[in-house]
């Protein structure tokens, strides 16, 4: 079963605009991890997120953490054609001994 | 550094035929992962091993797949007979370490398997 729901399942935006995906989970976690995967491609990790953080920075990357709602965004900016992809949040859940769980993925793709 | 690596990248099998999937994980990785992921899905694991032990298997579909992991480097992770409805992408993963909180994972480029 998937505990991670990502919000939405597609969006389409032009290049510079900026894109935010949503991410809730059901139980306490330890970290929350995002994850990029280009089409036929495996998934390549972006930012990890630990249940005492509420905010991160990578780039042009900006994941948000809210415990108390149980939820996550990841905020890019600035898109480029290049950032077309599938996002995927992962959980960390509490006492599963190190388990991630993914969610569904949100299909982002950025025109030229 | 060499990223995980998997062969073959494609598989095209009948059903009730064997298939195995090859994962070499990054050098120093001691926990591998292998995860199965569905068309519009996200990848769900299937086995994860610390060193040589599977820690994880809870998930793997026993009657059908093994997997191996001889002297806690290479993985190998086989079905058979194999059925229609284990069409899908298999991606192996590795991280240093990994315990009780969930590490970063790098993965594979994944295997495509279609079952006819």
């Amino acid at each position: 079963s998937q505990q991670g729901e990502e919000d939405p399942q597609a969006l389409s935006i032009q290049e510079g605009e900026n894109a935010t995906m949503n991410c809730s989970y059901k139980t306490s976690i330890n970290n929350l991890q995002w994850y990029r995967q280009n089409s036929g491609r495996g998934l390549v990790h972006l930012i990890l997120i630990r249940s005492n953080e509420r905010e991160k920075h990578s780039g042009r990357l900006r994941v948000t953490l809210d415990t108390s709602k149980k939820s996550s965004s990841l905020l890019i900016t600035a898109s480029r054609a290049a950032d077309t992809a599938s996002y995927f949040c992962a959980t960390d859940l509490y006492n599963q001994g190190g388990k991630l769980i993914f969610g569904q993925g949100t299909e982002l793709s950025v025109k030229p | 550094e060499a990223g995980v690596v998997q062969s073959p990248r494609y598989k095209i099998i009948e059903k009730k035929q064997p298939v195995a999937f090859w994962c070499n994980p990054i050098s120093g990785h001691n926990t591998l992962y292998w995860y199965r992921q569905n068309l519009g899905q996200g990848p769900e694991l299937l086995i994860r091993y610390e060193n040589e032990e599977a820690v994880d298997d809870s998930q793997l579909p026993k009657d059908r797949f093994s997997a191996e992991r001889l002297k806690g480097v290479d993985s190998t992770l086989k079905i058979q007979p194999a059925e229609l409805g284990d069409s899908a992408v298999y991606l192996c993963a590795s991280s240093i370490i990994a315990g009780v909180v969930a590490d970063t994972q790098y993965f594979g480029p994944g295997t495509r398997l279609t079952v006819l």
